[in-house]
């Protein structure tokens, strides 16, 4: 069972549009969840997170909103930029349960010149 | 500093060999995590370490795969009898303390190919 879905494989936006990723949780113990950026041949990089008693995050360009009611959150980007381009993945953890990142399949954002 | 270091990069096995995955964390950092990671998938976690302990191990798929940290740094993950499903990439991971929300630092990943 996927606890955490990625329902977009792929994502193309132009440079200096928005992008959004989204990601959608089935677990209701996740408290705290994370965006990771992940290029080729390399391991994931941390990008931003946020904790389920607030509902939105920012950092630069990068704002991470949580729909709790609705078990959503989505990453906003903008500008994009090309070395944007990277497969992002959305992470849950329960705080209590332990310190294991749960992770979705993954989103490939292309951004075009 | 120098971060997360994983050897080797790529490992090729036949069938039925036993492997040893390495994981050098960043210095100074308690808790450890290995992750496999199959195509097209997200890294799915196997085993977390604080200190020398193994704290959660839920997530090794069986009794083939076994993993050590005896001096509480360096990290080895063990795989017996390897198998064709095996074939992924084994990410490691750290962080600073045993925090839930400590940022998990990866290592570049060892990808295993098993013939």
């Amino acid at each position: 069972d996927q606890q955490v879905k990625q329902n977009s494989p792929s994502l193309s936006v132009q440079e200096g549009r928005i992008s959004i990723l989204n990601c959608d949780y089935t677990n209701s113990m996740f408290d705290y969840f994370l965006w990771y950026k992940k290029y080729p041949a390399e391991g994931p990089t941390f990008l931003i997170s946020i904790s389920s008693i607030k509902d939105k995050n920012e950092d630069g360009r990068f704002t991470v909103f949580l729909n709790k009611s609705a078990k959503h959150l989505s990453l906003h980007i903008v500008p994009s930029q090309p070395g944007d381009s990277a497969v992002y993945f959305c992470a849950a953890i329960s705080t209590g349960g332990g310190n294991k990142l749960t992770f979705g399949t993954g989103t490939q954002l292309k951004v075009e010149l | 500093g120098a971060g997360v270091s994983q050897t080797p990069s790529n490992k090729v096995t036949e069938k039925g060999k036993y492997v040893e995955l390495r994981c050098d964390p960043i210095s100074g950092h308690t808790a450890l995590y290995w992750y496999r990671q199959s195509l097209g998938q997200g890294p799915e976690f196997l085993i977390y370490f604080q200190g020398t302990g193994a704290a959660d191990d839920s997530g090794l798929p069986n009794d083939r795969f076994f993993a050590v940290r005896p001096e509480g740094s360096v990290s080895t993950l063990k795989i017996q009898r390897t198998e064709r499903g095996d074939s992924a990439v084994y990410l490691c991971a750290s962080t600073l303390t045993s925090g839930g929300t400590d940022t998990q630092y990866f290592g570049p990943g060892t990808r295993l190919t098993v013939l």
